[in-house]
């Protein structure tokens, strides 16, 4: 079964700053998919990134960037440059690929509070 | 675009009595999920479906049944609400296979409470 593992305490980061939120994953299928999600307190749930697990380039969106490390099977989120309205949830999710494999799974998220 | 949406946003109950969350989308998506969101424990899968006529449970579908009524709609229906579904509905559907095939567009949630 797939498991995602998010373990971080609530973050302060310093506006500007990087911060990196940790992910780690457990699966046995060799074809996945890693998703970031934030989620700011209004509730909505917003997609970050992806990442395939057989790309052989970290995924990059902006200023968010996925520090993937399959052989540790780490699929850590860089936020560059924080702003305040980075204060948010973040969670991990993974997809498995494959006939019959139709779901995305989370972690349990990391809260970020961005301060001025 | 609509994308995904969910009604009601707001519901309180008693304990014991019945309700629908409705759910549609407008993206001509295959597969739709229902998801419950608890403090401290992320986003647990309830129930999905795959295509329309198909249902399959998830993580965590005791107390709860759904109807894939069509290909846009997806409802979760509870049939004797307990205080320990007090939480907040997501209902997703999933994107196109691809580049980020498995990403999943939410509605705006459904924040239910039992007494």
């Amino acid at each position: 079964a797939q498991k995602i593992t998010q373990t971080q305490p609530g973050m302060f980061v310093q506006e500007k700053e990087a911060v990196t939120l940790d992910c780690t994953y457990d699966t046995s299928d060799p074809s996945y998919g890693l998703f970031w999600y934030k989620q700011p307190s209004s509730g909505e749930m917003i997609f970050l990134i992806y990442q395939g697990s057989y790309d052989q380039q970290n995924a990059t969106e902006g200023r968010y960037s996925l520090n993937f490390q399959k052989a540790r099977k780490s699929a850590n989120l860089v936020i560059s440059a924080s702003q305040l309205g980075d204060s948010a949830m973040y969670f991990c999710a993974m997809r498995v690929e494959g006939y019959g494999n139709n779901r995305l799974a989370f972690g349990k998220g990391n809260q970020v509070v961005v301060i001025p | 675009n609509a994308g995904v949406t969910q009604t009601p946003k707001f519901q309180v109950l008693k304990t014991g009595q019945s309700m629908t969350l409705q759910c549609a989308q407008d993206m001509n998506h295959n597969s739709m999920y229902w998801y419950r969101q608890d403090p401290g424990m992320g986003l647990r899968l309830i129930y999905y479906s795959a295509s329309e006529g198909t249902t399959d449970k998830g993580e965590v579908p005791n107390g709860y049944n759904v109807s894939r009524l069509n290909k846009r709609e997806f409802s979760l229906r509870l049939e004797s609400a307990a205080p320990s579904q007090t939480s907040v509905y997501f209902c997703a559907s999933r994107g196109l296979a691809g580049a980020r095939a498995g990403e999943l567009f939410f509605g705006e949630g459904s924040r239910l409470t039992v007494l």
